[in-house]
């Protein structure tokens, strides 16, 4: 079974504090996501990377830069925490394939921001 | 940009009664993908339609692939406390990364 963990699964900072959410998953999955998860805005995707050291852009950047350094892991980092960061994130993977992109989510972080 | 929608937003029945979502995308899609998130938990892959008209089943679960593969349903079969929770559905377009849209979700109530 693949598994997909965070780091926290409840996190509580405060304006302006820098903060890591870390993602790691064991199936070897080429593809990582980054999304928040609002009350009736669905799951917005902030941003993926392909491959190691490859990151791009999703629907809503700003705000967020992310690190993938070894192929496995994949983290958000929130450079200066605002309270309109407060949310769930997921963190999702996928193997890269023509016929199918099941993703697989961790079982998410509440960030929480003063 | 493409954009899928889904309605309703939320649905509330009886026990027993059937639920139908609605999954609609702006652009063809290659394949799409339905989710289910239970109360406090994550997204759980449910199935994947590829073929243009597809109708899948689970149980007392059916998923439709429209024609045109730019809308998908899913539909519920007299259901239960334990299909409570949010349904999303996730379109794929073949572009040079392996992500999808996805829709907003239905989230099901189910009064016992």
């Amino acid at each position: 079974d693949v598994k997909v963990t965070q780091s926290s699964r409840y996190l509580v900072k405060r304006t302006g504090e820098k903060v890591f959410l870390e993602c790691v998953q064991d199936m070897d999955h080429e593809n990582m996501f980054w999304y928040r998860q609002d009350p009736g805005l669905g799951l917005r995707l902030i941003y993926f990377s392909y491959d190691v050291k490859m990151k791009e852009k999703g629907d809503i950047p700003e705000g967020y830069s992310v690190s993938r350094e070894k192929k496995e892991r994949f983290s958000l980092i929130l450079e200066s925490a605002s309270t309109n960061q407060t949310s769930m994130y997921l963190c999702a993977s996928t193997r890269t394939s023509g016929s199918s992109n099941t993703q697989y989510f961790g079982p998410g972080t509440r960030l929480t921001v003063l | 940009g493409q954009q899928v929608m889904q309605i309703p937003q939320y649905q509330h029945v009886q026990e027993g009664e059937d639920f139908t979502t609605y999954c609609n995308s702006s652009t063809t899609l290659s394949n799409i993908q339905w989710y289910k998130q239970r109360p406090g938990g994550h997204p759980v892959f449910l199935i994947q339609l590829v073929k243009s008209g597809e109708v899948k089943k689970q149980k007392r679960l059916t998923f439709q692939f429209g024609e045109a593969k730019k809308n998908s349903s899913l539909h519920i079969t007299a259901t239960q406390t334990t299909d409570v929770g949010t349904y999303f559905c996730a379109g794929y377009r073949k572009t040079s990364y392996d992500k999808v849209i996805f829709g907003p979700g239905t989230s099901l109530s189910v009064i016992p």
